[in-house]
């Protein structure tokens, strides 16, 4: 079985450039979840997916970021513009279904540089 | 809301040395708890998790974790520690019911010494 796939792995941007993240959930999971790790930090939620619907983004600044889930399978999450302390990984992850008692399956990340 | 505090951010063992390493949570209702696990550049992955029944769960590659409820503890074990074993882990809870949200700890590097 596949398992969730990240892109790019690494990126280096200036401040208040744009970037970009995509992610490609395992086959057949319809709970897709974007996470911030700041560096000495565990993951932090930023949005979840139920399908193509948006079901939490309460920790999601939304004044810079952004990110959509179109036809309920991979999604891209967007920043713009970019600040310094948006330097972190940011983990792409998906279950089945968004309840606490199916197991989220996590991505290799994007590792993001805001210089 | 839930919190999560891992006390303990950077242990040293050596090989064959026991672990424990301590997890609590802030939470007022009913949780499902989980130990997952980041070896050096691979993904973070699930160890173990409890969510009912006896508090003494068993993960792989021989780790244990225990949930005392009165204590708001979930504890991660393992009797003898690898090198392999060398990995930052963390700590998560999540209240049960639908559209909660998994909350970590801030993670404990573990480096294992030959």
């Amino acid at each position: 079985e596949a398992g969730v796939a990240q892109s790019p792995r690494y990126k280096i941007i200036e401040k208040r450039q744009s970037v970009a993240f995509w992610c490609n959930p395992i086959s057949g999971h319809a709970t897709l979840y974007w996470y911030q790790q700041i560096l000495g930090q565990g993951p932090k939620l930023l949005i979840q997916f139920q399908n193509n619907g948006v079901v939490d983004d309460s920790q999601l600044p939304k004044d810079r970021f952004s990110a959509e889930r179109l036809k309920g399978v991979d999604s891209t999450l967007k920043i713009q513009p970019a600040k310094l302390e948006d330097s972190a990984v940011y983990l792409c992850a998906s279950s089945l279904y968004g309840t606490g008692y199916n197991e989220q399956f996590f991505g290799p990340g994007t590792r993001l540089t805001v210089l | 809301a839930q919190s999560v505090s891992q006390h303990n951010h950077h242990v040293i063992l050596s090989e064959a040395a026991s672990l424990e390493l301590g997890c609590n949570y802030s939470y007022g209702g009913t949780v499902n708890l989980f130990w997952y696990v980041q070896y050096p550049g691979q993904h973070l992955q699930l160890l173990l998790k409890y969510f009912s029944g006896d508090p003494l769960v068993k993960g792989i590659k021989g780790f244990e974790a225990e949930f005392i409820k009165s204590k708001f503890s979930f504890n991660l074990r393992k009797p003898s520690v690898q090198w392999s074993d060398t990995a930052e882990y963390f700590c998560a809870v999540m209240p049960t019911g639908t559209a909660s949200k998994l909350t970590f700890g801030t993670g404990t590097r573990l480096q294992v010494t030959l």
